[in-house]
């Protein structure tokens, strides 16, 4: 059974930079696709990015210029940096694992999250 | 961006009741939705995904239907722990957009 966890710090000063690291364990990163989620307090979901294995990303267009996603295989893990954050920043911040879609030997990222973080509240202030 | 669109945001139901959640997207998403279960202070939990197919452990009361830009979540009879709020999810593109969530309160 894949686990995954989040880590990081629960209090970050506005305009810095909020970095997180999701370790899988019960399976291998080095396959499927890996995202992070998050969710502001009260609120729905909201999609972050993802990243695959290779390192190849794709982000959401209302966060890109503040993104990124990396992964380290070596220690099954993958972190998120948003820079310049504000108030609006604060939530719940989950990873995820994302599923792909294979056809005619191609594997496209295009799946749902089939398991996720417990979670962590990442809140922005002074 | 493909917008995702739930109804109703909020449903009032008695333990036993059929209760159906719809969720519209804004254009053609085939059969790429799934359904997720949400209770407070948890992780989302995956229900259902490519419209219909029930993830592994769920209970069979659940079971999801459309396709192309209207879905239905059905909960056959609803039960204790089904008082949550759910969110669909297309991933026809790359990205993942959500419904803005219906949450299922005891009548």
């Amino acid at each position: 059974q894949v686990q995954l966890q989040e880590s990081g710090p629960g209090l970050v000063k506005p305009s810095e930079t909020l970095s997180l690291t999701c370790s899988v364990s019960g399976g291998s990163i080095s396959t499927y696709y890996w995202s992070w989620i998050r969710q502001p307090p009260g609120k729905g979901l909201e999609w972050i990015g993802y990243i695959y294995y290779s390192g190849s990303t794709n982000y959401n267009p209302s966060l890109k210029s503040r993104i990124t996603i990396s992964v380290d295989t070596s220690k099954n893990q993958f972190s998120l940096k948003l820079n310049s954050v504000t108030a609006a920043d604060t939530a719940v911040y989950y990873c995820a694992r994302k599923r792909d879609f294979c056809s005619g030997g191609t594997c496209y990222p295009i799946g749902h999250f089939d398991f996720w973080g417990q979670g962590i509240l990442v809140t922005v202030s002074t | 961006d493909i917008q995702m669109t739930q109804s109703p945001s909020t449903l009032s139901a008695s333990v036993g009741d059929r209760v159906t959640i719809t969720c519209r997207a804004s254009q053609s998403i085939s059969s790429w939705l799934a359904w997720y279960q949400q209770k407070p202070g948890k992780a989302p939990k995956l229900l259902i995904y490519k419209e219909s197919s029930l993830q592994s452990g769920v209970p069979s009361r659940f079971s999801g239907s459309g396709s192309g830009t209207e879905f239905t979540l059905t909960i056959s009879s609803l039960q204790p722990d089904d008082f949550a709020t759910y969110y669909c999810q297309q991933y026809n593109t790359y990205s993942g957009t959500f419904g803005q969530g219906t949450k299922v309160e005891i009548k």
